[in-house]
């Protein structure tokens, strides 16, 4: 089946550091990845969708220019939380579709902020 | 896609009892999934039941979908603890687009 790999798995870093999330597809290509945001106790909340080649798709009411969306290739995404601060520690996740195997995850990165 | 809404929001059980949890949703879809999330963990999908089927079963999992009442049920039997986790349900009406996931309910599965 389709498999998206993710990494890092966990990551700390210092306020006002930035932070480089990434998403492979490993056999499969990916023209579309999407990224979730989750705090704890709450739901994966949908952050943006990157597209191959173009500009990514953010939702209503997250910063594009701090979480920097890179979709470069059709195997690879990658968010960028750029100046990190505490409250942006949070659990990353992604994930693409295919036809053939639907929807698949990441495993998701960790991200505290300290 | 649209958000399914789960149904309790938590629930609490014993090892070897059946958990039954719930979900709604407001707009016609074209298939419906169930995921579950164990502890700031990734995702696992467990099922998907498309629009024109009524019932799907894997292991020890089963699913209805009663799209006349745009509902959707997700059974385990004989609970183990190691079915802690979050289960959300995912209606999606249009192919490739982002699935949005609601609250989910939380499972406790306690020996």
């Amino acid at each position: 089946g389709a498999v998206v790999s993710q990494h890092p798995s966990r990551v700390i870093c210092k306020s006002g550091t930035s932070v480089k999330i990434e998403c492979r597809s490993l056999d499969f290509q990916a023209t579309t990845m999407f990224w979730y945001r989750q705090f704890p106790k709450q739901s994966l909340m949908l952050m943006a969708t990157s597209n191959e080649g173009s500009k990514a798709t953010y939702e209503q009411g997250v910063e594009k220019d701090k979480f920097l969306i890179n979709h470069a290739s059709l195997t690879l995404s990658t968010l960028t939380v750029t100046s990190a601060h505490p409250e942006d520690s949070s659990f990353y996740i992604c994930s693409a579709n295919t036809r053939l195997y639907g929807y698949t995850f990441g495993s998701g990165t960790r991200l505290t902020v300290v | 896609s649209q958000q399914g809404e789960e149904d309790p929001q938590a629930l609490s059980i014993q090892e070897g009892e059946n958990a039954t949890m719930n979900c709604s949703y407001k707009t016609s879809i074209n298939n419906l999934q169930w995921y579950r999330q164990n502890s700031g963990r990734g995702l696992v999908h467990l099922i998907l039941i498309r629009s024109n089927e009524r019932e799907k079963h894997s292991g020890r999992l089963r699913v209805t979908l009663d799209t006349s009442k745009k509902s959707s049920s997700l059974l385990i039997t004989a609970s183990r603890a190691a079915d802690t986790a979050s289960y959300f349900c995912v209606p999606s009406n249009q192919a490739g687009t982002a699935l949005i996931f609601g609250k989910g309910t939380t499972l406790s599965v306690s020996s």
